[in-house]
């Protein structure tokens, strides 16, 4: 069964500094994989996504992550962190049944101290 | 502008009192899905809506029904909500195709008295 795995439950980076959330997937087919962010009471958000190509993606708000086959990973990178970053990021892989369900990891909270 | 409306934020009800979650689109999207998500965790797919085809997870309890009267609303009941239903609802939209992102509302926040 598909599954995502985020293993680090909380995170706090210094703010300038650079961040990195680690996500590994099961799943048997080529992955849909998928970065979300949420504030606090709010809903989620889009960073980035992958379907295929280039294992490096662009996303919003200066994001990125890389898709890496050979370790089941989609690790998301930022190379400054601001303190407005400060959220619950979450991690999906997309099951392609028809209409993508999703299945999302358990969530990293980002904390930024000045 | 807000394409995906879910209302109230905060919803209030009582132990076995029934509670609807409204969600509207303004983005004509043909599918439609009610996630819930309690405190700390992912969340998790109850249902979905293509059109008007209704889907529903294989561990999505029988008290949690859905509605879908036309393109643009979706309705969420709880018909006998209990404490372990509290819960933040969120509901999303995504058009048709595979490929296309979804669209996620800021959700409603349920608590059971």
């Amino acid at each position: 069964a598909q599954s995502v795995t985020q293993p680090d439950i909380h995170i706090t980076v210094s703010e300038g500094a650079s961040l990195e959330l680690r996500c590994n997937y099961s799943y048997g087919a080529t992955p849909y994989l998928f970065w979300y962010v949420q504030s606090p009471g709010q809903g989620l958000q889009l960073l980035l996504k992958y379907f295929s190509g280039d294992t490096l993606v662009q996303g919003i708000k200066g994001f990125e992550a890389e898709f890496k086959r050979s370790q089941s990973s989609f690790n998301l990178r930022k190379p400054s962190v601001h303190w407005s970053d400060a959220a619950e990021y979450f991690c999906a892989v997309g099951v392609n049944t028809g209409f993508q369900k999703l299945v999302f990891g358990t969530g990293t909270r980002l904390l930024v101290s000045p | 502008d807000a394409m995906v409306i879910q209302n109230p934020r905060y919803q209030v009800t009582q132990f076995g009192k029934p509670v609807t979650l409204s969600c509207s689109q303004t983005l004509n999207h043909n599918v439609m899905y009610w996630y819930q998500q309690k405190s700390s965790q992912a969340p998790k797919l109850l249902f979905h809506y293509y059109d008007k085809d209704f889907n529903n997870e294989a561990d999505t309890p029988d008290n949690f029904q859905s509605r879908r009267p036309n393109t643009s609303f979706c309705f969420l009941d709880i018909r006998s909500p209990g404490l372990g239903d509290a819960a933040m609802y969120l509901c999303a939209t995504q058009d048709g195709s595979v490929n296309q992102r979804k669209h996620f509302g800021d959700g409603t926040r349920l608590s059971i008295l």
